[in-house]
């Protein structure tokens, strides 16, 4: 079975532009988590959906969005890229949202801002 | 949300056992104790979780205090292969199964 798939597996940008990562979660799985990992740090949550409705935010400006489709994949969007925006985006899949739910995630989109 | 603490780096030496502490004082009695693992340039891997009992798998054990304050991550033969950074993490009824990263213990398997 195929794991969690995210796309492109590396970006590069300069700043100002916008930028969509994906993400496929794992078959049956219905909810999908975003994080942002900066080098040399812990990933950050940014969004966790479950059914098509977000379920969570983390501590991140209104330039990040997201949402999720009926097959339950899910779009990253960044408008009005910063240098600091550069890190590893990586998407977490899981069957249900409880505390004894473990997450599975991909191998990550590494986006670059120049 | 409840905080733990994991010495920064560690070394040890295949095929010996190895053991990962994680101080977490404040745990409340909803909060499971969870064990990822990044491998360099991968995305975070899923080890082991547990409540207040002791949890074995196939990858690791998880050893928790009586009193829930600590508890330490066991691999019982380690390898090259388990060269990574381990989190332990804790995770709330309220929060679901967000994860709240800290800054994890790095570990270096040595032959």
């Amino acid at each position: 079975d195929a794991g969690v798939t995210q796309s492109p597996t590396h970006l590069i940008k300069t700043r100002g532009q916008h930028v969509t990562l994906r993400c496929s979660p794992i078959s049956g799985h219905k909810s999908v988590s975003w994080y942002q990992q900066v080098l040399g740090q812990g990933p950050q949550f940014i969004f966790q959906y479950y059914e098509k409705e977000e379920r969570g935010r983390g501590n991140f400006p209104d330039r990040f969005s997201a949402r999720q489709f009926p097959n339950y994949s899910s779009e990253l969007n960044v408008n009005a890229l910063l240098l600091g925006d550069s890190a590893l985006y990586l998407c977490a899949s899981s069957s249900r949202l409880s505390t004894n739910e473990k997450l599975f995630f991909g191998s990550g989109t590494q986006l670059s801002v120049l | 949300d409840a905080k733990t603490t994991q010495p920064p780096s560690m070394d040890c030496a295949e095929g010996r056992a190895a053991n990962l502490p994680c101080n977490h004082s404040t745990i409340s009695g909803n909060e499971y104790v969870y064990w990822y693992r990044q491998i360099h340039s991968q995305g975070p891997q899923y080890i082991i979780h547990g409540l207040k009992n002791n949890e074995t798998n196939e990858m690791a054990s998880l050893i928790i205090t009586e009193d829930r304050k600590s508890s330490t991550l066991i691999l019982p033969h380690a390898t090259l292969r388990d060269t990574a950074v381990y989190y332990c993490i804790l995770t709330r009824r309220a929060a679901g199964n967000k994860l709240t990263f800290g800054g994890g213990t790095r570990v270096l398997v040595k032959p």
